[in-house]
C-alpha cells in the first residue's frame, strides 16, 4: 500500500512520447524531491532521473522528470526498445520518516 | 567503480532470523548512507530501512520496525541487517543501495539477494 500512486502500465510505439504519473501528497512530493528509477526484473534497479528533474551522468537525454505540487511526471521521448522496462517514482515521506517508492508503471514498447 | 555485494540470503522458517551483508567498494564508505530495499515476489520495490553514514541515524519502514535491526562496520566497509521474526511476507529479492544526498537518491545498486521464508 504505497503513497506514491503510478499508473500500472503505459505503452507507446518506437519513436513515441510516453509519460508516466506518480502522485503524492504533502508529506512528501510536495515537501521533497523525486527521483526515478529504471528497473528491469532480475536486474539492479538503476537511477534514472534524481532531484525532481536532474539526469545522472550517462542517461539518455530523452528521459526527463518535471514535478507540479503533489504529483510528478517522467516523460520518455523518443520510445525506444531497450526502454521496456518497470518505472519507479520515489521520494522521502516526512511523516512516515522513511523513504517511499510508487506503485511502479510497466512500460512496453508496441 | 562502485560496487555494491549482497549476501546471506537463503531459505528461512517463518519466525527465525537471517542476517544479510552488503560489502562496499570503490568509493568512501564512510560518506554515504546505505539503504535496504525489496522486492517481494511478483511486487514493486519497497524501501525498508536506512543508515546514515557514520550509523548516527536508522530509519524503517513500518513493515519491519521492531523486527529488523541495521547497522554498519565502517572498517569493514559492511552494512548489515539482521532480520528478526521473519513472515512468509518477508520474501524476496533484497538489494543494498547508496544513499546520495543529492536529492536523497539511492545512486548505485548492488544486484540483490534472494531471501525464501518458508516452512
Amino acid at each position: 500500500q504505497s503513497v506514491l500512486t503510478q499508473p500500472p502500465s503505459a505503452s507507446g510505439t518506437p519513436g513515441q512520447r510516453v509519460t508516466v504519473s506518480c502522485s503524492g501528497s504533502s508529506s512528501n512530493i510536495a515537501d521533497n524531491t523525486v527521483n526515478w528509477y529504471q528497473h528491469l526484473p532480475g536486474t539492479a534497479p538503476k537511477l534514472l532521473i534524481h532531484s525532481d528533474n536532474q539526469r545522472p551522468s550517462g542517461v539518455p537525454a530523452r528521459f526527463s522528470g518535471s514535478k507540479s505540487g503533489t504529483s510528478a511526471s517522467l516523460a520518455i521521448s523518443g520510445l525506444q526498445s531497450e526502454d521496456e522496462a518497470d518505472y519507479y517514482c520515489a521520494s522521502w515521506d516526512d511523516s512516515l520518516d522513511g523513504y517511499v517508492f510508487g506503485t511502479g508503471t510497466k512500460v512496453t514498447v508496441l | 567503480q562502485v560496487q555494491l555485494v549482497e549476501s546471506g540470503g537463503g531459505v528461512v522458517q517463518p519466525g527465525r532470523s537471517l542476517r544479510l551483508s552488503c560489502a562496499a567498494s570503490g568509493f568512501i564508505f564512510s560518506n554515504y548512507g546505505i539503504h535496504w530495499v525489496r522486492q517481494a515476489p511478483g511486487k514493486g520495490l519497497e524501501w525498508v530501512a536506512s543508515i546514515w553514514h557514520d550509523g548516527s541515524n536508522k530509519n524503517y519502514a513500518d513493515s519491519v520496525r521492531g523486527r529488523f535491526i541495521i547497522s554498519r562496520d565502517n572498517s569493514k566497509k559492511t552494512v548489515y541487517m539482521k532480520m528478526n521474526s521473519l513472515r512468509i511476507e518477508d520474501a524476496g529479492i533484497y538489494y543494498c543501495a547508496r544513499g546520495h544526498e543529492v536529492g536523497n537518491s539511492l545512486d548505485y545498486w548492488g544486484q540483490g539477494t534472494l531471501v525464501t521464508v518458508s516452512s
